[in-house]
C-alpha cells in the first residue's frame, strides 16, 4: 500500500520570506501526486497535482511543487508567502480509486 | 464554496445518542465519500460511493453507517459513538471513481463531531 510522509508537522515562518514543506511517497510504481490546503474551519482545497510530463508543477495562490521520482519527494514550494497563507497542508498520492493523505504540515506564517 | 454542503457544521452528541450528518453536492458527480480527520492523523477514509453504490468501506465499526439515496446525497449515520470518535468528518465528491486524470475531488467544510 501506498504511504505519504510530510516530516514538518508545523512551519512557522515570516511573511515574504520563501518556504518549503516536504512530502515523501512510497511508492515503485507510476503515481498521481497531489497538494491540499485546509484553511481554518474549511474543507480541503486543490493546490496542485502531478500527472505526468514536466515535473515542476504550478498550482494556484503562487505554490509550486517538485515531482523527483529518484527520492520519492514532491515538496511544495512558494518564493514569498503571505499572511492568508496561513494553513494546514496536505500531500496525498492516489491509490486506485482513493487518495493517501499525509499527515499534515501547519504553516504558520508571521508579520 | 466548493459546491459540497455539509450539514451540521458542529454537532455535540452523548455516547447513546443517534445522529445523522448529511452531505449534499452540487456538480453532477457520480462518487461521494466520507473521510474522518483527526489530529495529528492522516486523513482517513471510510467509505466510497459510486453511482450510489458502495464500494469501499475500511473496515469502519458498524456505529458508523453511510447511505446514498442519490447521487447527489451522502448521509452518516451515527449511533453509541465513543470519546474517540471525535474528529472532523469530511465529505467529498467526484466525477468518476478513480481520482486521477483531470478528475479531482472537491472536499466540503466538514462537521466537527465531539462525542461525550
Amino acid at each position: 500500500a501506498q504511504s505519504v510522509t510530510q516530516l514538518d508537522s508545523q512551519v512557522p515562518v515570516f511573511e515574504e520570506a520563501p518556504v518549503e514543506l516536504r512530502c515523501n511517497y512510497s511508492s515503485s510504481v507510476s503515481v498521481y501526486l497531489f497538494w491540499y490546503v485546509q484553511y481554518p474551519n474549511q474543507g480541503l482545497q486543490l493546490l496542485l497535482k502531478y500527472l505526468s510530463g514536466s515535473t515542476l508543477v504550478k498550482g494556484i495562490n503562487g505554490f509550486e511543487a517538485e515531482f523527483n521520482k529518484s527520492q520519492t519527494s514532491f515538496h511544495l514550494r512558494k518564493p514569498s508567502v503571505h499572511i492568508s497563507d496561513t494553513a494546514e497542508y496536505f500531500c496525498a498520492v492516489s491509490e486506485t480509486d482513493k487518495l493517501i493523505f499525509g499527515t499534515g504540515t501547519r504553516l504558520q506564517v508571521f508579520p | 464554496e466548493t459546491g459540497v454542503t455539509q450539514t451540521p457544521r458542529h454537532l455535540v452528541m452523548g455516547m447513546t445518542n443517534k445522529k445523522s450528518l448529511k452531505c449534499e453536492q452540487h456538480l453532477g458527480h457520480n462518487a461521494m465519500y466520507w473521510y474522518k480527520q483527526s489530529a495529528k492523523k492522516p486523513l482517513e477514509l471510510m467509505f466510497v460511493y459510486s453511482l450510489e453504490e458502495r464500494v469501499e468501506n475500511n473496515s469502519v465499526p458498524s456505529r458508523f453507517s453511510p447511505e446514498c439515496p442519490n447521487s447527489s446525497h451522502l448521509f452518516l449515520h451515527l449511533h453509541t459513538l465513543q470519546p474517540e470518535d471525535s474528529a472532523l468528518y469530511l465529505c467529498a465528491s467526484s466525477q468518476g471513481l478513480t481520482i486521477v486524470g483531470n478528475t479531482e475531488a472537491f472536499f466540503g467544510q466538514g462537521t466537527r463531531l465531539t462525542v461525550v
